[in-house]
């Protein structure tokens, strides 16, 4: 059974820093893992992803990091933008297409 | 190109009211998939189908049932609704199960 944390629920950052959200997962024979963003009143819409043979990709301001030993993604923004204010999910293949984490609402404050 | 859609955007129901909601996707893709969303427990899957005439259980299924009788729609239907069902709902397409998803703009059911 794939199971998705994100302990943070929220994360307040200042405009122009950098925002890292995290996340961790159980069950590692899934080869890819994904990252969601969503506004309120919104569907969430895809952000980033990474294949289980990367550590690292990197869209623009959006880097994801995968440690797969550690069962471990991060997402990091930078440099942060008040636009970017809005819950984040991770996703994670699991007995479901996408098992998705409770989300992490960042605050980018200007 | 609309993408997903879902009718309706809102309704409230009582106890024991029963309703359906309907999701449309124009991208021509197989998986289509309803989730909920409430505060502090994320996306939670209803059900999905992986093919038109296909259904199959998500994590949170009770009290849900699903049809896919044609590849553009996936209905959920609440035969009698409980107000442990208020909730966000959130309608899903991706061409494989492998792919993005690309979600809808949800419907807020409220059950009195």
């Amino acid at each position: 059974d794939q199971q998705v944390k994100q302990n943070s629920p929220s994360l307040s950052v200042q405009e122009g820093r950098i925002s890292i959200l995290n996340c961790d997962y159980t069950n590692s024979m899934f080869d890819y893992f994904l990252w969601y963003k969503k506004y309120p009143a919104e569907g969430p819409t895809f952000l980033i992803s990474i294949s289980s043979i990367k550590d690292k990709n990197e869209d623009g301001r959006f880097t994801v990091f995968l440690n797969k030993s550690a069962k471990h993604l991060s997402l990091h923004i930078v440099p942060s933008q008040p636009g970017d204010s809005a819950v984040y999910f991770c996703a994670v293949p699991g007995n479901t297409p996408l098992v998705f984490g409770k989300g992490t609402r960042l605050s980018v404050i200007a | 190109n609309a993408g997903v859609t879902q009718t309706p955007k809102f309704r409230v129901l009582k106890t024991g009211q029963s309703m359906t909601l309907l999701c449309a996707q124009d991208m021509n893709h197989e998986y289509m998939y309803w989730y909920r969303q409430d505060p502090g427990m994320g996306l939670r899957l209803i059900h999905y189908s992986v093919g038109e005439g296909t259904t199959a259980k998500g994590e949170v299924p009770d009290g849900y049932n699903v049809s896919r009788l044609k590849k553009q729609n996936f209905l959920l239907g609440l035969e009698s609704a409980a107000p442990s069902q208020t909730s966000v709902y959130f309608c899903a397409s991706s061409y494989k199960g492998s792919d993005t998803q690309y979600f809808g703009p949800g419907t807020r059911l409220t059950v009195l």
